[in-house]
């Protein structure tokens, strides 16, 4: 069965640090997709990165990066130079891949507050 | 996502009380599913469906029904709330079934 731990529940920061999410999976299957949704206070899911299994380069996106890692099974999530605006839980999503349906196994949810 | 559309946003029921949640999308996707998040325990799947007229169950069925007659509909029907289905609920679709665009959540409180 497919499982997805995110160990951290609550991160508290300050402005400006950096702060890593991590998300730990559990698969069989060979090819299989990741995400990162953030729910920020408005309670909206914002979807944030989808990678399948067959890529494992890192990506950046502003402020934002991604290391996906399938020798540890992990899939971690790092907010760069961190804002109030960060302030949100974050859910790591795991999805069989070519299995017809719209299936997602999600995390328990990190939520960090980033203080001014 | 603006082209998923929950409603209500908001919902109090007496147990057992029935009621339909509704989930419309005006983008063409075939792919829908229900989802409902608890504290601690992130979102998890309740039913989904691959096109109108097919739908299956997903981690957490029991208590809702669902039916897609449409395209366009995936409705959620509780026959008789109780209060362990107080909970958000949110609809998600899709075009590709490796993606979820969720609509924005309705909070269904079981009194």
């Amino acid at each position: 069965a497919q499982k997805v731990t995110q160990a951290q529940t609550e991160i508290s920061v300050v402005e400006k640090e950096d702060v890593t999410l991590d998300c730990v999976y559990e698969t069989r299957d060979t090819t299989y997709y990741l995400f990162w949704y953030k729910q920020p206070p408005s309670g909206e899911l914002v979807f944030l990165i989808r990678r399948n299994s067959f890529d494992e380069q890192n990506e950046i996106s502003g402020r934002y990066s991604w290391n996906f890692q399938k020798s540890t099974s992990s899939f971690n999530f790092t907010i760069t130079a961190s804002q109030v605006v960060d302030s949100a839980v974050y859910f790591c999503a795991l999805s069989e891949a070519i299995q017809g349906a719209q299936k997602l196994v999600f995390g328990q949810g990190t939520r960090l507050t980033i203080n001014p | 996502n603006a082209g998923v559309t929950q409603t209500p946003k908001f919902q109090v029921l007496k147990t057992g009380q029935s009621m339909t949640l509704q989930c419309a999308q005006d983008m063409n996707h075939e792919y829908m599913s229900w989802y409902r998040q608890d504290p601690g325990m992130g979102l998890r799947l309740i039913h989904y469906s691959v096109g109108a007229g097919i739908t299956d169950q997903g981690e957490v069925p029991n208590g809702y029904n669902v039916s897609r007659s449409t395209t366009e509909d995936f409705p959620l029907r509780l026959l008789s709330a109780a209060p362990s289905q107080t909970s958000v609920y949110f609809c998600a679709s899709s075009r590709d079934p490796r993606d979820a665009f969720f609509g924005q959540g309705t909070r269904l409180t079981v009194v």
